[in-house]
């Protein structure tokens, strides 16, 4: 089976401009998760939706963050506009909830905003 | 105070040695945890779970939960250089979600 897939796995973009990051999680995984991981603040979670709802969204820096999951394969991350600071790597992860906490990582997204 | 703490390391062992992880957190709501190993550049891997007092082992790792003093390890005997890593401790609860994870340990393990 498929693990989960994130998309692109390296963005170059430049301060102010609009990211967006993917992720497909595995089948049947009725949990999602969006991390943030940097050297200083080590593996952060942003949000997580449980049957494509947003459940808990504390850990989303500001206003600029926002995510979406429109359906059971599909969610994003956006940052807008984006700052250098953001800089980092997101991670993406799934669960079921029949063994619930027990979460799969995507490979992840390296976001460099100069 | 984080909820998860790890033993910050760097933690150096020879190979073939053991290398004990260690964990503290501080919610007494956290019913499970976790041991994540995450090599340099890649995504984090499950590698043990544990919900029970006590010890679980899987081949050379061994991890141990004391809910009493809110303390959980990682053991992992005959150490190779392919389990240098960091390793991520995590907790969490059956009733939601989310987990928190430590800062994560780096282990080198050298020839």
């Amino acid at each position: 089976d498929a693990g989960v897939i994130q998309s692109p796995r390296h963005e170059v973009t430049e301060m102010g401009q609009e990211v967006t990051l993917r992720c497909k999680p595995i089948s049947g995984h009725d949990y999602l998760f969006w991390y943030r991981q940097t050297m200083m603040r080590g593996l952060e979670l942003l949000i997580y939706f449980n049957n494509n709802v947003p459940i808990d969204d504390s850990g989303m820096p500001e206003d600029r963050f926002s995510a979406k999951m429109p359906n059971a394969s599909f969610s994003t991350l956006k940052i807008q506009p984006s700052e250098p600071r953001d800089s980092a790597v997101y991670f993406c992860a799934s669960t079921f909830r029949g063994v619930v906490n027990e979460q799969y990582f995507g490979p992840g997204t390296r976001l460099t905003v100069t | 105070q984080k909820e998860v703490e790890q033993n910050s390391g760097p933690l150096s062992v020879p190979e073939g040695a053991i290398a004990s992880l260690n964990c503290t957190y501080s919610d007494r709501g956290s019913q499970s945890f976790f041991w994540y190993r995450q090599y340099s550049g890649k995504s984090p891997e499950l590698i043990m779970f544990i919900y029970s007092n006590g010890d679980k082992e899987d081949g050379r790792f061994t991890a141990q939960l004391n809910k009493a003093s809110q303390y959980v390890s990682l053991l992992i005997r005959d150490s190779q250089p392919s389990d240098s890593a960091t390793y991520l401790c995590a907790g969490g609860s059956t009733s939601y979600g989310k987990l928190t994870f430590g800062q994560g340990t780096i282990l080198t393990v050298h020839p």
